[in-house]
């Protein structure tokens, strides 16, 4: 059964400061997905990591897979409040199943 | 980019009534859609795997005496919660692949903007 992890679950960070959410799972994958969903909404989607060492960013967020250790990380460059979301990541095992972790609540304060 | 329409967005009802919540794929063409539930603080919960003109997949757990999927079309696919209580209360999400793009895309699935189930 494919398992995904996130830690922190909660994280309140100060705008300005830097910080990485992991995200673990327990089955061989090379297809990851990260997500944002803002309080009453759908999930937009930030990433998508489809081999090991993949490495990809967009304004102050970064993500990387490493597949060997079935991590991968969402790493926050000099925070903002904008950025105050819940972040998921999913992984897919090859179509058969896509599951989330349950989440890492940012909150970023002023 | 691929579009999918989940209406409606927000619902409120007595406990007993049904409730039909709809998801369409605007611009393309989905052999399968998925049915997700999160409650308040929590991660999505895959319910089931709706598939064009065969039976809906159910997973664990899920009553599917309770929660009827239908997905005739292509573009529609439709899940009625039937005499809702108000545990069922919750936010409804569904997604779908596009069958245009599954071989290339690196998109597995493209999300509605959720449903907003409450029953007093």
């Amino acid at each position: 059964e494919l398992k995904v992890e996130q830690n922190p679950l909660f994280l309140s960070m100060q705008e300005g400061k830097n910080y990485t959410i992991y995200c673990n799972y327990s089955t061989t994958s090379d297809r990851l997905y990260w997500y944002r969903q803002d309080p009453g909404k759908s999930l937009e989607s930030l990433f998508v990591l489809l081999s090991n060492g993949a490495v990809k960013q967009e304004g102050r967020l970064m993500a990387s897979l490493d597949t060997k250790a079935r991590l991968s990380t969402l790493h926050i460059t000099a925070a903002v409040h904008d950025l105050s979301a819940t972040y998921f990541c999913a992984v897919d095992d090859d179509g058969q199943n896509f599951v989330f972790g349950p989440g890492t609540r940012l909150s970023v304060l002023p | 980019g691929a579009v999918v329409s989940q209406h409606p967005s927000w619902v409120i009802c007595k406990s007993g009534t049904s409730v039909k919540i709809e998801c369409r794929s605007l611009d393309f063409q989905a052999t399968t859609m998925f049915w997700y539930r999160q409650f308040p603080k929590q991660s999505l919960m895959l319910m089931a795997t709706s598939n064009e003109g065969s039976k809906a997949t159910y997973e664990q757990g899920v009553e599917k005496d309770k929660f009827l999927i239908n997905h005739a079309s292509l573009t529609l696919s439709t899940l009625t919660v039937t005499s809702a209580h108000p545990e069922d209360s919750s936010f409804y999400i569904c997604s779908a692949r596009d069958l245009g793009q599954l071989l290339w895309s690196n998109q597995p699935q493209h999300f509605g903007d959720g449903t907003r189930l409450s029953i007093l």
